[in-house]
């Protein structure tokens, strides 16, 4: 597609389940970035993949945050035992390694209940 | 480590009239800085960026910003505000000494431009 897409636009589910959330990158860009946006904030950096390994995962929360990105496009960020905490906007940019532009989706919103 | 200031939740300008939304930043290094807009259900957009060179830097929809070393700062600026620039904007820095995190941003908490007519 022309740009990144992310599935599901929104999530609902109860606390403690698990989630995953998608994210089809623009056909190309190496580089894949998760974000998370939580109401009255800007984007929180998690997790940054430069093809198909995690480069820098250092704004996970926690262990209960996963991400893969096993062929270098597609993405799945995985959360366990989801909390009401969790309840965010979860943004996914790609770009190439050395503009600085990046490309967002337009999020999955997550509510946790 | 990096972080970026937006001072003001919500700035209101009148159409036609010049428009500033404020950015002040910190990184122990040199910035890479930025400039993104979210429009309501929208994801976010690329504005404009300053790497090196000219400290004015021109970037989509008539925006602007200007590079300022010794205050930290990298306003945003446009000099005749349209009702459809409504909308939240986002600074954002790099350190462009931090290897190995890509182009990883750290973004300011927004500010809310309303334009009226």
């Amino acid at each position: 597609g022309a740009g990144v897409s992310q599935t599901p636009s929104n999530k609902v589910t109860e606390k403690g389940k698990y989630v995953e959330l998608r994210c089809d990158p623009i056909s190309g860009h190496t580089a894949l970035y998760w974000y998370r946006q939580s109401l009255g904030q800007g984007p929180e950096f998690l997790i940054y993949f430069q093809g198909t390994g995690a480069a820098d995962d250092s704004g996970l929360p926690n262990d209960r945050f996963f991400a893969v990105r096993p062929e270098g496009s597609v993405s799945t960020l995985k959360i366990q035992r989801t909390e009401r905490g969790d309840s965010a906007v979860y943004l996914c940019a790609t770009g190439t390694r050395n503009t600085g532009e990046l490309f967002f989706g337009e999020g999955s919103r997550l509510t946790v209940l | 480590a990096q972080s970026v200031a937006q001072p003001e939740d919500q700035v209101n300008v009148a159409e036609g009239n010049p428009l500033t939304v404020k950015c002040t930043y910190s990184v122990s290094g040199n910035p890479y800085l930025f400039w993104y807009v979210q429009y309501p259900n929208r994801g976010l957009q690329f504005l404009l960026k300053y790497i090196t060179g000219d400290n004015l830097v021109k970037g989509s929809y008539g925006f602007e910003a200007e590079f300022n070393k010794s205050q930290t700062s990298f306003h945003l600026k446009k000099p005749s505000a349209l009702v459809s620039d409504s909308a939240l904007y986002f600074c954002a820095v790099r350190d462009w000494e931090l290897t190995g995190g890509g182009n990883k941003l750290t973004f300011g908490t927004g500010t809310q431009l309303k334009v009226e007519l």
